[in-house]
């Protein structure tokens, strides 16, 4: 079955310390993948996905077919960055999405 | 970018009401759309695809005849949550796909339904 797992449901850091953000799927077609972030009192927005291969906001993600990840990385984090963070899953077709648990991001002073 | 509009942004019910969400996509046409349900602190879980001109697909364990889904134009689909009780209060978001096979999804702002 399709699944999308984000083993953290918070992950607090300081201001610029390193971030990632850990995402693995299940899906037995290929994959693609995204990242969409919700800032407080916002909606649903796209981060980045991985056929872009772009980092946006200072973030990257590469997926790994081998170890079915698509971790979220930002080598220093800003207050700004601060959200909840989702990882998709998008199956083919109609192009329906699957997302993550979510993880909230919170990057102290 | 594309944009989506989702109205009403909250409305409050008495149980065995019925209550109508729309979704539009403002400056492009949308042949999909999709209707999502999010309970407290938790993730989004698709409700049904909506397609314009036909019959919306549910998810398995979602009611049609509870949760009733019309894309009568390629800009507007609409959800009818029929004789609503309150374990139907919750968080709804739609999302419409940009056409010409892009599966990039652009979200409304979500809308809180809280049935009395």
């Amino acid at each position: 079955a399709q699944r999308v797992t984000q083993p953290e449901k918070l992950l607090s850091v300081f201001k610029g310390a390193p971030v990632e953000l850990k995402c693995n799927y299940s899906y037995s077609g290929s994959p693609e993948l995204f990242w969409y972030v919700q800032y407080s009192r916002q909606r649903l927005q796209l981060l980045l996905r991985h056929i872009s291969r772009e980092s946006i906001k200072g973030f990257t993600a590469d997926l790994n077919k081998g170890e079915t990840s698509f971790h979220l990385k930002k080598p220093f984090a800003q207050e700004e960055d601060s959200a909840m963070y989702y990882c998709a899953l998008s199956l083919g077709g109609p192009g329906k999405l699957i997302f993550g648990q979510g993880t909230t991001l919170q990057v102290k002073p | 970018g594309a944009v989506v509009s989702q109205h009403p942004s909250r409305v409050i019910c008495k149980s065995g009401t019925s209550v109508k969400i729309e979704c539009r996509s403002l400056d492009f046409q949308a042949t999909t759309m999709f209707w999502y349900r999010q309970f407290p602190k938790q993730s989004l879980m698709l409700m049904a695809t909506s397609n314009e001109g036909s019959k919306a697909t549910y998810e398995q364990g979602v009611e049609k005849d509870k949760f009733l889904i019309n894309h009568a134009s390629l800009t507007l689909s609409t959800l009818t949550v029929t004789s609503a009780h309150p374990e139907d209060s919750s968080f709804y978001i739609c999302s419409a796909r940009v056409p010409l096979g892009d599966t990039i999804q652009y979200f409304g702002a979500g809308t809180r339904l809280s049935v009395l």
